[in-house]
């Protein structure tokens, strides 16, 4: 059974990092890209990062370029989400999700999510 | 940045057909997805690349996309499929998602 386990969030103050962890099961990791995708309390999806297989393609949302920064370690079957400098508008719950196709990254599906990691920007 | 519009909100009595519009630029060169998200859960793959459905997925879901317009259609709509609706695109290297629509059983 593909799994994806999310955690690391939590509540930090205005300005603080946080890291989020991805780790997938069930599927060949390293093939896939891997994606953040978050949600603010009550609001839609909203794309925030992905990075391909082999770490070759990673892409930011405009909301969060400069700030956050993704990685992944396949040997730890593993996907990382380094967040600077939080706003109250990076509240939300962050999903980890899987590409659909193997080796793809732009163009793809996500058939796979976890259920998510609540980060709270608050003082 | 690429944009996707979703009405907010769809009703749709037992049985009968939904169609949830989602329109971009343009929207039929590129592929679209489609998620379906019960309150609570996270997204589920219902659609992808227009009109291909996941397994285990119904075949009264099914998509199109041409022009600047996709629609995903529920045929039959039943009581299990009250849910909020997301469509999906690529542009470049950077994913969209539309606003989400609330689908309604009346």
């Amino acid at each position: 059974e593909v799994q994806l386990v999310e955690s690391g969030g939590g509540l930090v103050q205005p300005g603080r990092s946080l890291r989020l962890s991805c780790v997938g099961s069930g599927f060949t990791f390293d093939d896939y890209a891997i994606l953040w995708v978050r949600q603010a309390p009550g609001k839609g999806l909203e794309w925030v990062s992905c990075v391909s297989w082999n770490s070759d393609i990673i892409a930011y949302a405009d909301s969060v370029k400069g700030r956050f920064t993704i990685s992944r370690d396949n040997a730890q079957n593993s996907v990382y989400l380094e967040m600077n400098r939080l706003t109250a508008e990076d509240t939300a719950l962050y999903y980890c999700a899987k590409a659909l196709r193997t080796i793809t990254v732009i163009g793809n599906s996500l058939d796979a999510w976890g259920q998510g990691t609540m980060v709270t920007v608050s003082s | 940045s690429f944009e996707l519009t979703q009405p907010p909100s769809v009703s749709v009595s037992l049985g009968q057909t939904a169609s949830i519009s989602c329109s971009g630029d343009k929207l039929g060169d590129k592929y679209i997805c489609w998620y379906q998200q019960k309150p609570g859960q996270s997204p589920v793959l219902v659609i992808y690349q227009d009109v291909k459905r996941p397994s285990g997925i119904p075949e009264r879901f099914s998509g199109s996309n041409s022009g600047d317009t996709a629609t995903l259609t529920i045929s039959g709509t039943q009581t299990m499929d009250e849910a909020d609706y997301y469509c999906q695109a690529w542009d470049s290297t950077t994913v969209a998602f539309g606003g989400g629509t609330r689908l309604t059983l009346l």
